[in-house]
């Protein structure tokens, strides 16, 4: 099975401009939570998004955005982008299963993530 | 949960010796404690979890043991390798929110040949 893909990988915007990230779930999951990555702050929760519709959310401010297609491929979007959100933007896949109504705690799985560097 | 405390940052060991790093969670009700290594420029790979009704899991070199009474689980490395070089990272999903982990800070481990 095909790992999880993200693109691009590497990307370079200067402030104030916005940009876009996909992530390719792994086939046949559903669940796509999505991570920042910087030295300082370390790995943080930005968003998760199951059968099309964002389930949680970290604490991070609206500029931030994703949304999920029925397909299950992904993308998140930052606008008026600042210095500060320089880092490693990485997605993870899992099942997502559900049982009873109950949902699992699956195991997530990382794409290579994405670099983005603003200027 | 909502909070994971990582010890120690940093940690370096002889090959061949063991290595070991803790965390600590807040949530009581967590259920789930994966860690993840992540190579130098590479993504974050699972390499083994634990959930809450079993106390200690063993994969080859790895083993991870929990303790629900003081709340913190371990990485164990036995028979360290230069390839186990990485940074280590445990997590902790809130309750409710099963594909959201919290992250704790990271563990810088250097295997010394």
């Amino acid at each position: 099975k095909a790992g999880v893909t993200q693109t691009p990988r590497y990307l370079i915007k200067t402030r104030g401009q916005q940009v876009t990230l996909s992530c390719s779930p792994i086939s046949g999951h559903r669940s796509v939570s999505w991570y920042q990555q910087t030295p300082g702050q370390g790995l943080q929760f930005l968003f998760e998004y199951f059968s099309e519709t964002q389930r949680n959310k970290g604490n991070f401010p609206g500029r931030f955005s994703g949304r999920q297609f029925s397909n299950s491929r992904s993308e998140m979007n930052v606008s008026t982008l600042e210095l500060g959100d320089s880092a490693l933007y990485l997605c993870a896949s899992s099942l997502a299963r559900t049982s009873g109504g109950a949902t699992s705690t699956d195991t997530q799985y990382f794409g290579p993530g994405t670099r983005l560097t603003v200027l | 949960g909502e909070n994971v405390e990582q010890h120690p940052s940093t940690l370096s060991v002889q090959e061949g010796d063991s290595a070991v790093i803790k965390c600590t969670y807040s949530d009581s009700a967590s259920n789930y404690f994966p860690w993840y290594k992540q190579e130098l420029g590479k993504r974050p790979q699972l390499i083994i979890d634990i959930r809450s009704n079993v106390g200690e899991k063993k994969d080859q070199r790895i083993a991870v043991t929990l303790n629900k009474t003081a709340k913190h689980f371990s990485l164990h490395i036995t028979e360290t390798q230069p390839e186990d070089s990485a940074v280590y990272f445990c997590a902790d999903p809130p309750t409710g929110s099963a594909r959201q982990l919290t992250f704790g800070s990271g563990t810088q481990l250097t295997v010394l040949p």
